[in-house]
């Protein structure tokens, strides 16, 4: 099994400010990531997939970069909307990370 | 568009079994490539894939939960279904079910899920 290990755990942010979330594989995933935003009482919507492509309709401010190990989502200019928890999910054999809640400060 | 809309029984005691029913559109399981995932969200363990059940019947099973699922489908009627036997109160938790494109390894699509208690 490939685990994966997402930090932090919760985060508290301001508006406008720039935001990292990191996931790590026990093992090299070659770019076979994706992350997901989850909003309470929603389900997870689909925001970066292959580590750094842009789902549709998602906003630019959000990016993802990595590779090997080592993967990020980065949300620039925090806004308010971007409340929510954050996962990471490799595709090998489909491992979310535990997730990010991310607060406004 | 693509929509997918979980149904099931709400609540159920242990021992019992966990019968699913995900009813979609916007797509169809006739078509190559296409199938059905299902994933649900626990306090214990967090979101946890469970399995897919694709267009050819191919099916793909988290192998620590593999011998207590079975997944099929009705493609005539846009449904898939899961069934997990001899539930207990792990296994409370909701229950999403998605879109599955073959050689992507994302899920693009959710539905809304549904809420199983298990509780005696």
């Amino acid at each position: 099994d490939i685990q994966m290990t997402q930090s932090p755990a919760s985060l508290s942010a301001s508006l406008g400010e720039t935001v990292t979330i990191e996931c790590r594989a026990s093992e090299d995933i070659y770019n076979g990531l994706a992350w997901y935003q989850q909003k309470p009482g929603k389900s997870p919507q689909l925001l970066i997939y292959n580590a750094n492509s842009l789902h549709t309709g998602v906003p630019s401010r959000f990016s993802g970069s990595g590779s090997g190990t080592q993967y990020s989502l980065k949300i620039n200019s925090l806004q308010s909307e971007d409340v929510a928890s954050y996962f990471c999910q490799q595709y090998y054999d489909y491992t979310f990370g535990a997730g990010t809640k991310l607060e406004l400060k | 568009q693509v929509s997918l809309k979980e149904s099931g029984p709400g609540i159920l005691q242990p021992f019992q079994t966990l019968s699913l029913t995900c009813s979609f559109s916007g797509f169809s399981l006739g078509t190559s490539n296409m199938g059905v995932g299902w994933i649900r969200q626990t306090s214990g363990k967090g979101l946890e894939y469970l399995a897919t059940i694709w267009w050819d019947d191919d099916k793909y099973f988290n192998p620590s939960l593999n011998s207590r699922l079975t997944v099929s489908k009705d493609t005539s009627n846009n449904q898939a279904f899961l069934k997990i036997t001899s539930v207990d109160t792990a296994d409370t938790g909701t229950y999403y079910c998605t879109q599955c494109y073959n050689n992507h390894g994302w899920f693009a699509y959710w539905g809304q899920g549904t809420l199983v208690t298990v509780s005696s």
